[in-house]
């Protein structure tokens, strides 16, 4: 089976840009979260969505945004780039949002210049 | 509100010597606790968890965990490193909410296994 997986691997983006990230769920997992892993932190928790619904938000600004697709994909997009934007953007997917269990995706390596 | 402490950022081992990985959690409410690993430009990979069950826990590769509740405290070992478990270990736990279970990381203790 195939796991999490995200798109871009890898992106450079100048400040005031804006970057749209991807991720597809496991199979028959419904619910997705979006972490954010700035160099030598663990990661933060951003959002998590169920069924195409928020249903928990990190302490992040309003520049950062996501939604869930009918099919579970997810897109995490970021407006108005800052250099602090720069880490890596982890996408993790579970069966639904009681499940104890997450699987990780590769994540995405965001570089704000 | 929860949080995790990592108590050491680095861990410097010898190949086949016992791995000690400390962590500390303050949560208001009955926690679920996790241990992942992350290798060099891969992602993160669940290695056991602790979700009020027995409070010895056996994960993958060798490693399990001890939760103790008087000590809030929940540390993973492994009786002989091997060069693979070079890698950043995270500790985590996760409250249950009406809007699910958000995972909360600690800092990560990266792991350096000499030969």
């Amino acid at each position: 089976d195939a796991g999490v997986t995200q798109s871009p691997t890898h992106l450079i983006k100048t400040r005031g840009q804006h970057v749209t990230l991807r991720c597809s769920p496991i199979s028959g997992h419904k619910s997705v979260s979006w972490y954010q892993q700035v160099l030598g932190q663990g990661p933060q928790f951003i959002f998590q969505y169920y069924e195409k619904e928020e249903r928990g938000r990190g302490n992040f600004p309003d520049r950062f945004s996501a939604r869930q697709f009918p099919n579970y994909s997810s897109e995490l997009n970021v407006n108005a780039l800052l250099l602090g934007d720069s880490a890596l953007y982890l996408c993790a997917s579970k069966t639904g949002p009681s499940s104890y269990e997450q699987y990780f995706g590769p994540g995405t390596r965001l570089t704000v210049t | 509100a929860q949080s995790v402490t990592q108590l050491d950022s680095h861990v410097s081992v010898s190949e086949g010597t016992p791995v000690l990985l400390r962590c500390n959690y303050s949560s208001s409410y009955s926690p679920s606790l996790f241990w992942y690993v992350q290798h060099p430009n891969k992602g993160l990979q669940l290695l056991l968890k602790y979700t009020s069950a027995a409070t010895l826990v056996k994960g993958i590769n060798g490693f399990e965990a001890e939760f103790k509740k008087s000590e809030t405290s929940f540390h993973l070992t492994k009786p002989s490193a091997h060069m693979s478990d070079a890698a950043e270990y995270f500790c985590v736990v996760s409250v249950s909410s009406a809007a699910g279970n958000k995972l909360t990381f600690g800092g990560g203790t990266r792991v350096l296994v000499k030969p």
